[in-house]
């Protein structure tokens, strides 16, 4: 199975700062890699597919950028809502795997 | 728009057959871009894929579990099901259905709001 490392498990940030989340997998995945955002008792939510293209309806403050190993989930200026967990899963390869989740706090 | 919502029941004994449904809205079951998978999150923990089916009943499952799962379609009322035999603790947790797709586009869009289930005596 391929292993998805987040880091780091928890960020805590103050809005309008630019923060990064890593994904890295254990071994090579292309580009196929998506970014979810999950709220307390919601659904999880499409941000980014293919490592960097944005779900519609996104805003466009979150990106992501990477391939093979290495991918990173950007939120441009962080805003009220975006505080959540935020996790990555790879769809290279089955079984599919998640990241462990990174969940941003407030500072 | 596509929605979709997990039904079971909440507790299961140790040992026994852990059993849910999703209910598709919203969208065909039927619509061959599809497959349509169950996910679960036991508390404080990551996420597990735990397979896939199709419409026409062909699945795919982690081999983790593969002995004790097995997913079905409901073509007819646009449902999908998983059965998870001889549960213990550790089958506890949050479970989710969701779409994905054939193809190179398998992430999982949209989900279930998720189910919690809770294996105890």
């Amino acid at each position: 199975d391929i292993q998805m490392t987040q880091s780091p498990s928890t960020l805590s940030a103050s809005v309008g700062d630019r923060v990064a989340i890593t994904c890295r997998a254990s071994e090579s995945i292309n580009t196929w890699l998506a970014w979810f955002q999950q709220k307390p008792g919601k659904a999880p939510k499409l941000l980014i597919y293919k490592a960097s293209s944005l779900e519609s309806g996104v805003p466009s403050r979150f990106s992501g950028s990477g391939s093979g190993t290495e991918f990173t989930l950007t939120i441009s200026s962080l805003q009220p809502d975006d505080f959540a967990t935020y996790f990555c899963q790879q769809y290279n390869s089955s079984p599919w795997t998640f990241g462990q989740g990174t969940k941003v706090e407030i500072k | 728009q596509l929605q979709l919502q997990e039904s079971g029941p909440g507790l299961v004994k140790p040992s026994e057959t852990l059993s849910l449904t999703c209910t598709v809205s919203g969208a065909s079951i039927s619509n061959s871009n599809y497959y349509w998978g169950w996910i679960r999150q036991p508390p404080g923990k990551g996420l597990e894929w735990l397979g896939n089916v199709y419409y026409s009943g062909s699945t795919r499952y982690n081999p983790s579990l593969k002995s004790r799962v097995t997913i079905s379609v409901d073509t007819s009322n646009d449902q999908f099901s998983l059965k998870l035999s001889s549960v213990t603790a550790a089958d506890t947790g949050v479970y989710y259905c969701a779409r994905s797709y054939t193809g190179n586009s398998k992430w999982f869009d949209p989900w279930g709001q998720g189910t919690l289930v809770t294996v105890s005596s």
